[in-house]
């Protein structure tokens, strides 16, 4: 069965401090993975798309990574601002006929001043 | 319109009612998406339009949940003699084709007393 793990279930940082959120994966075969944040009351809007030979991308203070060996994706927020407080929902897409989607149950971020 | 639009934005019901939430796609989207998400976890799947048709149902949890897009736009979940666990908020998402970017809206919060 498809599954999608994150890690931390949550976290609390201090405005301005890194973080790295983590998401452990076993959909097969892989077609793609993204990273949505999604605000409290909001529907997730997509930060990045990761496909199967991709191993960095960034947006802004986000940074993606994928090992697709591994099966592993990375999401490191730089200098974190008080609005970046929200959920970030991992998110892969397989590549069979129906190309499903796989959730994951997110890592709730909180940035405190 | 400009985004995916969900009504109503809150629904609050008495056990056994019957509950209709609407979902209005990003114009042209052919997929449309529909999910349930709990306080604190990932949107969990229920169902997947391609045009008209339900492509997948796989996802509703049993016969008091239904799901229609008779001209392949609009789209309206219904939940027949609601249930306390049916609380939860139900996520709309649109996408140009099968295998794209999914667009979400902002979501209907129901809450079966």
């Amino acid at each position: 069965k498809n599954q999608v793990e994150q890690s931390p279930q949550s976290l609390i940082i201090l405005e301005g401090k890194n973080c790295t959120l983590q998401c452990n994966y076993t959909v097969s075969p892989f077609s793609n993975l993204r990273w949505y944040k999604q605000d409290t009351g909001r529907g997730p809007v997509s930060l990045t798309i990761m496909t199967f030979s991709e191993n960095t991308k960034s947006n802004g203070r986000y940074t993606a990574t994928l090992d697709a060996d591994t099966k592993q994706s990375s999401l490191h927020i730089t200098a974190s601002q008080l609005s970046d407080s929200a959920s970030y929902i991992c998110v892969v897409r397989d590549n069979n006929a129906g190309n499903m989607l796989t959730f994951g149950g997110g890592t709730r971020l909180m940035v405190k001043p | 319109g400009a985004g995916v639009s969900q009504t109503p934005s809150n629904k609050v019901t008495e056990k056994g009612k019957y509950v209709e939430l609407r979902c209005d796609p990003i114009s042209g989207h052919t997929a449309l998406y529909w999910y349930r998400q709990s306080l604190g976890q990932g949107p969990e799947f229920l169902i997947y339009f391609q045009g008209t048709g339900a492509a997948d149902d796989s996802g509703l949890p049993n016969d008091r949940f239904f799901a229609v897009r008779p001209e392949g736009s609009v789209s309206t979940l219904k939940i027949q003699r609601t249930e306390r666990g049916d609380s939860a908020v139900y996520l709309c998402a649109s996408s140009p084709q099968v295998g794209g970017e999914l667009f979400f809206g902002e979501g209907s919060r129901l809450t079966v007393l």
